[in-house]
């Protein structure tokens, strides 16, 4: 099962910022977390992961409590083309790669 | 740098034939997924092969299917005897083989419809 919860769906206007939270109360101290999404029937993309600091990259930001048990995934400039299911994952990364365990995400709709 | 391929990206079978799946991972990566994906729900996953081995295969049904990713060539997922559950999106992921953490590199899946 996922150890992560997140709301099922959620608005946005284009060209605000998309906040998308994540619960992860159970994440263990070896464990990062990952976001990706998946527009329309796409293969799911990577967006960004983290570990306990907060992560930037050119696509999204992501910000991660202190006690690690919950996160925030920001999409700074929402486009129309940013409409997807987000989701958040939690998972060991190790020299051995593991599995992703997917939840249900988040379907975030940007609209005009 | 070309990303995960995966063919057919379409692919109809009817009841009892075999299905098979193709997927080459990104360039210089050796490790491989199998997520399936059932109609309006999330991915699952499947089988984790490197290059030659089975690593886990936790996700995979018991009975007719198996997947295989030979020294050369592409991985293959094999779908004997399909029935009209098997329905759904196979996609593949890969990921490098140098430490730190992975992401893994989706492709764009390969639609099976079973008549």
């Amino acid at each position: 099962d996922a150890k992560t919860t997140q709301p099922p769906s959620m608005d946005c206007a284009e060209g605000r910022a998309a906040n998308l939270p994540c619960n992860h109360s159970t994440i263990s101290g070896n464990e990062y977390v990952y976001w990706y999404r998946q527009i329309h029937s796409q293969g799911p993309q990577y967006i960004i992961h983290g570990l306990k600091n907060n992560e930037t990259n050119e696509m999204a930001s992501l910000i991660i409590t202190e006690d690690r048990k919950s996160s925030t995934l920001i999409l700074p400039h929402a486009t129309l083309r940013d409409t997807a299911v987000y989701y958040c994952i939690v998972r060991v990364a190790l020299v051995s790669a593991d599995k992703l365990i997917f939840g249900t995400g988040t379907r975030l709709q940007v609209f005009p | 740098n070309a990303g995960v391929m995966q063919n057919p990206r379409h692919l109809v079978r009817r009841r009892g034939q075999e299905a098979r799946l193709r997927c080459s991972p990104m360039k210089g990566h050796s490790h491989v997924y199998w997520y399936r994906q059932l109609p309006e729900e999330g991915l699952k996953f499947m089988v984790y092969l490197q290059k030659e081995n089975i690593i886990d295969e936790s996700g995979m049904p018991k009975e007719r299917f198996s997947a295989e990713f030979p020294k050369e060539g592409p991985s293959i997922l094999r779908i004997q005897q399909v029935v009209r559950g098997d329905s759904a999106a196979y996609f593949c992921a890969s990921s490098p083989i140098t430490g730190g953490s992975h992401e893994q590199y989706f492709g764009p899946g390969t639609r099976l419809t079973v008549t």
